[in-house]
C-alpha cells in the first residue's frame, strides 16, 4: 500500500505569507494526525481527524493554524500569516480506528519562515 | 501533564559499539511505551513497542524494557552499524488515548 504523503517536502516563505501543507493519509485509514517538531525540540501533536471531523485540536497553538480534511481523505494544514516561530518540521501520520500504535508517519514537511 | 525526557544528543559511536539511549516518562496510570526511529529523508517509523510492565520490546537487535518502579524504557542495542545512524524518538500514549507525547530525540551517528 502506499505510504502517508506530504507535499510540499520544503518550504521556505517570509514572514506575513500563508502556507498551506497538504497530506495524503493512506487510504481507508479514518484516524489523521498533524505533530510539529520545532528547533530540534520534542515532536508535539497538533490535532487528530476522524474521518472528516477534528476529534481533538488541543494542540493547535493558535488561531493562525487552521486544518481542514474536506471528505474525509486527505488533509490541509494552513498558517496564516506565518511568524518565525512557526518553522519546523511537520508530520502527518494516519492509522485505522483501533490501531493504537500502528501509526504512519509520512517523511514531514519543513517549514522555514524567514 | 504527560512529558517524556531523553538523553541529550548527539551521540556519535563506533561500528560495533554498544548503544543505551535513556528514556524516562511521566505520566499517570499505565501508558504504552514506543521508540520511534527517523532515518535520513523518511518518516517516522515504530522501532519498537511496550504495552505493561516488565514488557521488553526488540526489532532489528534494539530492546526496551518498561521500568514501571524507575519510569523508564532505555534503548539498548549490542552492536550498532553504520546503518542505524539515526534519530531516535521514545513517546508513550496514555490508554486508550490516541495522541502520542514524544521526547525530544537523539540523533545517533555511528562511524565505521
Amino acid at each position: 500500500e502506499a505510504g502517508v504523503t506530504q507535499f510540499p517536502s520544503h518550504s521556505v516563505i517570509e514572514k506575513g505569507q500563508t502556507v498551506t501543507l497538504r497530506c495524503d493519509p493512506i487510504s481507508g485509514h479514518d484516524n489523521l494526525y498533524w505533530y510539529r517538531r520545532v528547533m530540534g525540540k520534542e515532536i508535539k501533536f497538533l490535532l487528530h481527524f476522524v474521518k472528516e471531523s477534528k476529534q481533538d485540536e488541543s494542540g493547535m497553538p493558535n488561531n493562525r493554524f487552521l486544518a481542514e480534511r474536506t471528505g474525509g481523505t486527505y488533509s490541509t494544514l494552513k498558517v496564516q500569516p506565518a511568524e518565525l516561530e512557526d518553522s519546523g518540521v511537520y508530520f502527518c501520520a494516519s492509522n485505522r480506528p483501533g490501531q493504537e500504535s500502528g501509526y504512519t508517519f509520512g517523511s514531514g514537511t519543513r517549514l522555514t519562515v524567514v | 501533564g504527560d512529558s517524556v525526557t531523553q538523553m541529550e544528543g548527539p551521540v556519535t559511536l563506533s561500528e560495533e559499539a554498544c548503544l543505551t539511549i535513556n528514556c524516562t516518562y511521566t505520566a499517570t496510570g499505565y501508558p504504552s511505551l514506543f521508540w520511534y526511529v527517523q532515518y535520513p529523508g523518511e518518516g517516522l517509523q515504530l522501532l519498537l513497542k511496550a504495552t505493561k510492565a516488565d514488557d521488553k520490546g526488540s526489532n532489528k537487535g534494539f530492546e526496551a524494557t518498561y521500568r514501571k518502579e524507575t519510569t523508564s524504557f532505555h534503548l539498548e542495542k549490542g552492536s550498532v552499524q553504520v546503518s542505524d545512524s539515526a534519530v531516535y524518538f521514545c513517546a508513550l500514549s496514555r490508554q486508550g488515548a490516541q495522541k502520542l507525547v514524544f521526547g525530544q530525540g537523539t540523533r545517533l551517528t555511528i562511524n565505521p
